[in-house]
């Protein structure tokens, strides 16, 4: 089993749309968790990180985590075309040497 | 402006041939990594060091190898034994882990 599983999509939706992007994983000891967003040929950019259980806001984006249910969801509202990109789940625990990546999905933004 | 720069943008590589990717870092972090990304893959840890002079393996060091001599530059060869090796490849540095990753613009290496 992965240590993180995420929804390859491909993910397409109108743009104004509420877009819900979603990772599972398996290791209850992750604390840090973050969402990178990845444009074409791009190297990722750090977009969300929260620490624990929670939500955190950041203009039109929300990070959610359930440490329950170890699932984290990041919400993008008033999707803009400017948006489509990769988005990469990334999570490590307090001890860890390295950041486990989701797979990533990819989104796209129809004007 | 402080960053990471990764160089070059593309490589090809002949069969049987060493290539060596460069990563340089301006931010006067400690740790600095190298992953390889594939379609479907997500990001894999090849090696990372968080100090000079010393480096550790990540999960899919076969094929590869690295020197941190300098705080600033942690080097990536792909050697001949690498025998998959195109890919997107990408170095990233942290302040601390807690602080997420810094990312490079990556270098595509394709084999010809």
């Amino acid at each position: 089993q992965k240590e993180v599983e995420q929804d390859p999509g491909p993910l397409s939706v109108p743009e104004g749309a509420i877009v819900s992007l979603n990772c599972t994983y398996s290791n209850s000891a992750f604390q840090y968790f973050m969402w990178y967003r990845q444009y074409s040929r791009k190297g990722p950019e750090l977009l969300m990180y929260t620490y624990s259980s929670g939500n955190k806001e950041d203009g039109r984006f929300t990070a959610q985590v359930d440490k329950s249910s170890k699932y984290i969801s990041l919400f993008i509202r008033d999707s803009q075309p400017s948006d489509s990109a990769t988005y990469l789940c990334a999570m490590i625990s307090n001890t860890g040497n390295q950041f486990y990546f989701g797979t990533g999905t990819s989104l796209t933004v129809i004007p | 402006d402080g960053g990471i720069t990764q160089s070059p943008k593309y490589l090809f590589r002949k069969e049987g041939q060493n290539v060596t990717l460069s990563c340089e870092q301006n931010l006067n972090h400690d740790a600095m990594y190298w992953y390889r990304q594939d379609p479907g893959q997500g990001l894999r840890l090849i090696y990372y060091s968080q100090i000079v002079n010393d480096f550790q393996k990540g999960d899919i060091a076969e094929g590869y190898s690295v020197s941190r001599e300098k705080k600033e530059s942690f080097p990536l060869t792909v050697t001949s034994a690498q025998k998959n090796p195109t890919a997107f490849y990408l170095c990233a540095t942290t302040r601390g882990t807690v602080y997420g990753y810094t990312f490079g613009s990556g270098t595509r290496l394709t084999v010809v």
